[in-house]
């Protein structure tokens, strides 16, 4: 199975802060990733797909990057909206999907 | 729109028996793999499996093999994940989520259902 790792598990910033995530795959997954948001009691939302790909209606200030192991969720502006849990997830090895442990975003 | 919508919270006891559903809006239902994922309590996302309602082609991750079943009603447009006897341990969200695959190798996952909550107590 391809595991997928994220850091940090958490993250306090402040509004206005550039934001960095990363998730590392266990295994070359090309560019097969995929970044979800989840805001508190909320279902998971796609916002990048394809590694750096911004789903429509997603705000400017986010924006994905990297391919083989390493990936970067990047928010150049934190706003208050932005609290939220955010998981990468590999489809590298479908039908075996997994995702990352999720990174906790705070407003400090 | 593009909507799923599943059935409502459910408090079952160890032992009993659950189906809880997921029903799509907006689209050809026939036409789209539908995934099953599991949220534990404060914990991540677990994919659990999908379902092809044209065909009930059904994919299991090894880890819930024969510990559920997925099925639909490609009639109804529901898709469905079921349990024979629930333990403590099942105790989470689950959301279904449309699989969108627009061109080889390109994957993912949405719309999301709102979740259903599955609470298994004594």
């Amino acid at each position: 199975d391809i595991q997928m790792t994220q850091s940090p598990s958490s993250l306090s910033a402040s509004v206005g802060d550039r934001v960095t995530i990363t998730c590392q795959a266990s295994q070359d997954i090309s560019k097969y990733l995929n970044w979800y948001q989840q805001k508190p009691g909320k279902a998971p939302k796609l916002l990048i797909y394809d590694a750096s790909n911004l789903q429509t209606g997603v705000p400017s200030r986010f924006s994905g990057s990297g391919s083989g192991t390493d990936f970067t969720l990047i928010i150049s502006s934190l706003q208050p909206e932005d609290i939220a849990t955010y998981f990468c997830q590999q489809y590298d090895s479908v039908p075996s999907y997994t995702f990352g442990q999720g990174t906790k975003l705070e407003i400090k | 729109e593009v909507r799923l919508v599943q059935s409502g919270a459910e408090v079952k006891e160890p032992g009993e028996s659950l189906r809880i559903s997921c029903k799509g809006f907006g689209y050809s239902f026939t036409n789209y793999w539908i995934h099953w994922v599991r949220q534990m309590p404060g914990k991540g996302l677990e994919w659990m499996g999908m379902i092809y309602p044209g065909d009930s082609d059904t994919r299991y991750s090894p880890s819930f093999q024969g510990q559920v079943t997925i099925s639909a009603d490609k009639s109804t447009s529901i898709a469905f994940l079921q349990w024979s006897s629930l333990k403590a341990s099942d105790t989470a969200m689950y959301y279904c989520a449309r699989r969108v695959v627009p061109a080889p190798m390109r994957d993912w996952f949405d719309p999301w259902g709102q979740g259903t909550l599955v609470i298994v107590s004594s």
